[in-house]
């Protein structure tokens, strides 16, 4: 049982350039979450799915979309990096109700 | 939408002593309040929970309180040892499916030896 798997650990992209987060959950959770966490800022919600087939925005979600693949994945798709974007990346998801998050080991970007 | 303050920022205690974080939430259709530890490098991880018609749970060392009617909601870790150094947060989050939780800003614990 794997848990919350993120790929890739770690990335460094150039201004401009794209890329797309990973994240698969083997726990049969309704809804997933991608995070950003910045020293001194928290979590803050990017994008959210509360179950198959449905995305909503969170607190900060200029500058990403999001993909809701299956009941198993969804992805974090940065179209186009700014060093802003620098930051660590959680994905999360949950079964629903009065459960908790899972989250995923976290992915260190850089955008230089 | 939801409102989490937590208090303090950062808290250093000495090994052996209690610590306590003290967080606050604005929205009272909150009714599931978990508590994350997260160490340096690794990713948060659920430590303890507590739901509204709860006033408080504990599990060894570590206890979380409920005041629905203040909304605040504490948690206390008792005999304080190195390894509980870390970030603590709080969240509240309404008890229907897949919404979001809302996070404090977390609480740097630090036990000095």
């Amino acid at each position: 049982n794997a848990g919350v798997t993120q790929t890739p650990k770690f990335q460094v992209l150039k201004t401009g350039q794209s890329m797309t987060l990973q994240c698969a959950q083997d726990m049969n959770h309704n809804s997933m979450y991608w995070y950003r966490q910045d020293p001194g800022m928290g979590l803050r919600l990017i994008y959210y799915s509360a179950s198959e087939g449905t995305t909503d925005k969170g607190e900060v979600p200029n500058g990403y979309n999001v993909s809701r693949l299956n009941k198993r994945e969804f992805s974090l798709r940065l179209e186009s990096a700014a060093p802003s974007q620098t930051s660590v990346y959680f994905c999360a998801s949950r079964l629903g109700g009065a459960y908790g998050y899972t989250f995923g080991s976290g992915t260190r970007l850089t955008v230089v | 939408g939801e409102n989490v303050e937590q208090h303090p920022s950062t808290l250093s205690v000495q090994e052996g002593d209690s610590a306590v974080i003290k967080c606050t939430y604005s929205d009272s259709a909150s009714n599931y309040f978990p508590w994350y530890k997260q160490e340096l490098g690794k990713r948060p991880q659920l430590i303890i929970d507590i739901r509204s018609n709860v006033g408080e749970k504990k599990d060894q060392r570590i206890a979380v309180t409920l005041n629905k009617t203040a909304k605040h909601f504490s948690l206390h870790i008792t005999e304080t040892q190195p390894e509980d150094s870390a970030v603590y947060f709080c969240a509240a989050s309404p008890l229907n499916t897949g919404n979001q939780f809302y996070f404090g800003t977390g609480t740097s614990l630090t036990v000095i030896p």
